[in-house]
């Protein structure tokens, strides 16, 4: 089935810009859907449709998607941001969703 | 608003069943497929699987066929997961997720606040 790879690990220092990748077999022709999960929360849908922020998603938060790589870029991180963050795409083969590995966010 | 609550945490020991609720407010529980996903301790999020909430017809992902089965009581807008035979790799958090779409390209809008079962004994 589809496989979506993210790095483990990303740290930032507070004002700085996050991005945090998402890698598969040209995802750039699916749609990356991005999910936020604070510790002990479940997890919180932040972008839909590779770039479409939910009401309620400040707009630091943005998504790019293009060849083998979609991409979640959070502007200005702030302490709050501090989560594990997932990549999910719909893999048509398999008629299944299908999740990255996630990526710890660790805001220094 | 969107809600789904989900019943609380569950200690089992190995063999026994335990069922999971879901119950949905805030719009009408039939309007959208819902998805079961499970995260095992420190580890990601997988996909269980969905039940059409219009027909309760589920589907399951092929590592949770078997001990694992979805079911639906529509006049308490309620969704279930039940487990039989617990093992204890069968502890983690399980979330209820409602599907934004109903033809297929998943994604999931709304989360349950997860229930977590323990299997030990």
């Amino acid at each position: 089935s589809y496989v979506l790879t993210q790095p483990p690990s990303v740290a930032v220092a507070p004002g700085e810009t996050a991005r945090i990748s998402c890698g598969g077999s040209n995802i750039g022709d699916k749609s990356v859907h991005w999910y936020q999960q604070r510790p002990g929360q479940a997890p919180v849908l932040v972008i839909s449709y590779d770039r479409d922020r939910p009401s309620g998603i400040p707009e630091r938060f943005s998504g790019s998607n293009s060849g083998n790589t979609a991409t979640l870029t959070i502007s200005r991180v702030e302490a709050g941001d501090e989560a594990d963050y997932y990549c999910q795409v719909w893999d048509s083969s398999s008629e299944h969703p299908v999740f990255g590995g996630g990526s710890k966010l660790t805001v220094l | 608003q969107v809600q789904l609550v989900q019943s609380g945490s569950e200690l089992k020991k190995p063999g026994a069943s335990v069922k999971v609720s879901c119950k949905a407010s805030g719009y009408t529980l039939t309007s959208y497929p819902l998805n079961w996903v499970r995260q095992a301790p420190g580890q990601g999020l997988e996909w269980m699987g969905w039940i059409n909430t219009n027909s309760g017809n589920p589907t399951y992902a092929q590592a949770f066929t078997g001990r694992f089965v979805f079911s639906l009581d529509t006049s308490v807008s309620t969704a279930y997961l039940q487990i039989t035979s617990l093992k204890a790799e069968d502890t983690a958090v399980y979330y209820c997720a409602r599907d934004a779409n109903d033809y297929g390209d998943s994604y999931f809008d709304y989360w349950g606040q997860g229930t977590l079962v323990t299997v030990s004994s």
